[in-house]
């Protein structure tokens, strides 16, 4: 059975940090690419950043850029994402998703970050 | 950067009715780098199309996708009550942007 399941979300002011992660099992971690896309309260879905199966290609939405950094470790079958200089639009929640093909074939159950004083 | 916009915002239907979703891209996607999701309240969103007319594994036949130029569709045929939810299309040409979703209501 396939599993992706992110931690790591919580309560931060704004300008703080943390760091997302997403654990995979059931399918070869490695080979494949990996994004973090979230979605705010009531609000639609906005891909965030996508890294590619060596970490070879890494690329951000504007939104984000300078602020996040995507990473991954393979040996671990974990997919990384640090968020610095958060700001109250960042409010969302964080899902993890595999990239296959052009689609996104498995996603987390999502981890929700709330920035807020 | 390619922006995806979906109509109408809100579908309301009754179950085994036929519903019509559209999404129009403002440039150019390859109609192999267009998908559809579903999700549901509380949930993640879940692959329904990928190649704008491939259905993933265990979709029913019930969903279809098609492209005509920068215009793609989604074609519930008979509405089932576990299809009532919010739909989103995504483009993965430049940057890999999703509209802002159709709901699909109980009418």
């Amino acid at each position: 059975e396939v599993q992706l399941v992110e931690s790591g979300g919580g309560l931060v002011k704004p300008g703080g940090s943390l760091r997302l992660s997403c654990e995979v099992s059931g399918l070869r971690f490695s080979s494949y690419t990996m994004n973090w896309v979230r979605q705010a309260p009531g609000k639609g879905l906005e891909w965030v950043s996508s890294i590619s199966s060596s970490s070879t290609y890494i690329y951000y939405a504007d939104s984000v850029k300078g602020r996040f950094t995507i990473s991954r470790d393979n040996a671990k079958n974990s997919l990384y994402l640090q968020l610095n200089s958060l700001r109250a639009e960042d409010t969302a929640v964080y899902y993890c998703a595999r990239r296959a093909i052009a689609a996104m074939d498995y996603w987390g159950q999502g981890t929700l970050v709330t920035v807020s004083s | 950067e390619i922006v995806l916009t979906q109509s109408p915002g809100t579908l309301s239907l009754s179950p085994g009715e036929r519903a019509t979703l559209s999404c129009r891209a403002s440039q150019s996607v390859s109609s192999t780098s267009l998908a559809w999701y579903q999700q549901k309240p509380g949930q993640a969103p879940r692959l329904l199309i990928y190649g704008s007319s491939s259905r993933a594994t265990g979709i029913p036949d019930r969903f279809s996708g098609s492209a005509s130029g920068t215009d793609f569709t989604l074609t519930i045929s008979r509405l089932e009550p576990e299809d009532f939810a919010v739909y989103y299309c995504q483009q993965f040409g430049s940057s890999w942007t999703f509209g802002q979703g159709t709901k699909v209501e109980i009418k």
